[in-house]
């Protein structure tokens, strides 16, 4: 069965620090996302991608966070200078379709610590 | 996004069914209902989703009542490996709605 790869699993890096969470999401899928689920709280919505351009993002994804398809496999999550408030699991997801008949494919998460 | 409410918690014996509810009384004519769970320390990961009739598949089934405004997860024996917390996610079927919104969801506990 296809999945969504993501790498690292685990990164720990100091505050201040930049941070690039990569996913390579299943190859015939055209939308991407990024969510992400600190310790013991919801899954949080942060971005949709589409056609090389972001299609909604939340209040979360501020101007420290970018997103970037640098080639035809890749989909990569970046956070320029990073907070305490940052640790997290950061999942990636990826959908053939952007309709209610289709469905989400997650990767198992990057766990980011930031010290 | 539609809201949908659920128990916060459920428990079931292993090798019985579980039902879990899912209340959506503002559901709108195009929504999909959709079924995540979550694993301990892994991803979401897709369980079933339906529009009007029931479904089935080898993870589950999905009983949508008749005026859509409930619906109920199915799971026909229970095992440990499905401890996990389920969401139940409406989803508009036109495009470009494309985010999933998860609320807590229900945490299931399996007893061996």
């Amino acid at each position: 069965e296809p999945e969504v790869t993501q790498t690292p699993s685990h990164q720990v890096t100091q505050m201040g620090q930049e941070v690039i969470l990569r996913c390579v999401p299943i190859s015939n899928h055209l939308y991407f996302y990024w969510y992400r689920q600190i310790l013991g709280q919801k899954v949080e919505f942060l971005v949709s991608f589409y056609n090389n351009e972001i299609s909604e993002k939340s209040e979360i994804f501020d101007d420290q966070f970018s997103v970037e398809r640098p080639d035809g496999s890749n989909f990569t999550l970046k956070i320029r200078s990073t907070k305490l408030e940052d640790s997290a699991m950061y999942f990636c997801a990826s959908d053939r379709g952007s309709s209610g008949a289709n469905v989400l494919t997650f990767g198992a998460g990057s766990r980011l610590t930031v010290l | 996004d539609a809201k949908t409410t659920q128990p916060n918690s459920m428990e079931s014996n292993e090798e019985e069914p579980v039902h879990l509810p899912c209340n959506h009384s503002t559901i709108s004519g195009t929504d999909y209902i959709h079924w995540y769970r979550q694993l301990p320390s892994q991803g979401p990961e897709y369980v079933i989703h339906g529009l009007t009739s029931n479904v089935n598949n080898r993870m589950a089934s999905l009983a949508i009542a008749e005026d859509r405004k409930s619906s109920t997860l199915i799971l026909h024996r229970a095992t440990l490996r499905d401890a996990a917390v389920y969401y139940c996610i409406l989803r508009d079927r036109g495009f470009g709605n494309e985010k999933l919104t998860f609320g807590t969801g229900t945490r299931l506990t399996i007893i061996p």
